[in-house]
């Protein structure tokens, strides 16, 4: 079945680090891939998504390319922000499904 | 815009009790979720649906039931409430994904649930 991967976390940065947090995916055919971010006490909300292979997503400075090759959509940030701080969630659909599958998610801390 | 609202935001029941989690959207979106979020393991998807009147298991059902009576209104029973269903309980909904082209989420707050 459909599965996705994340890195271990939680990961903690200084404020301006470059941020890596790494994403696979398992699925037959050509899924749509997301990134979802959950800040303290909040629901989750969409980050960023792409829907084919190549596609960039990018919102509020984090990018993530949608790699059919490697099957992953690493999420990126070239200088992170404390306000950054929050969990982030991988997740795939499978084309036309209204299931989503996320990743376990990864706890990122920014220290000023 | 109120979104996905969900209530109650915290609540503790003992072991045996039953509730209901009141989940209602105001996007008219035809689908909506409920998922959990237990610590280090992710979202798991409870029931789901796909419009009034039509409700389907996700993948972890046992120990829950869901009505859809109307678009906007999603609720989550558990009956007979366990120390395993204590989580924090999230619902969502969206457009169809084959009109939208993909499936995107929006979700409520969350109601954390504690059973002792």
């Amino acid at each position: 079945g459909n599965s996705v991967t994340q890195m271990e976390g939680p990961v903690t940065l200084s404020e301006e680090a470059f941020l890596t947090i790494n994403c696979t995916y398992t699925a037959t055919g050509y899924p749509s891939l997301f990134w979802y971010v959950q800040y303290p006490g909040e629901g989750l909300q969409l980050l960023l998504k792409a829907t084919k292979a190549d596609d960039k997503g990018s919102n509020k400075g984090f990018e993530a390319t949608y790699r059919k090759e490697t099957t992953s959509f690493h999420l990126e940030k070239g200088s992170v922000q404390v306000s950054d701080s929050a969990v982030y969630f991988c997740a795939l659909s499978q084309g036309g499904s209204e299931k989503l599958v996320f990743g376990k998610g990864t706890k990122l801390t920014v220290n000023p | 815009n109120a979104g996905v609202t969900q209530t109650p935001k915290f609540r503790i029941l003992k072991i045996g009790q039953s509730m209901t989690l009141q989940c209602t959207q105001d996007m008219n979106h035809n689908y909506m979720y409920w998922y959990r979020q237990d610590p280090g393991m992710g979202l798991k998807l409870i029931y789901y649906s796909v419009g009034a009147g039509i409700t389907d298991k996700g993948e972890v059902p046992n120990g829950y039931n869901v009505s859809r009576s109307t678009t906007e209104d999603f609720p989550l029973r558990l009956e007979l409430a366990a120390p395993s269903q204590t989580s924090v309980y999230f619902c969502a909904s969206s457009y169809s994904p084959t009109t939208s082209g993909a499936n995107v989420l929006t979700f409520g707050a969350g109601s954390r649930l504690t059973v002792l």
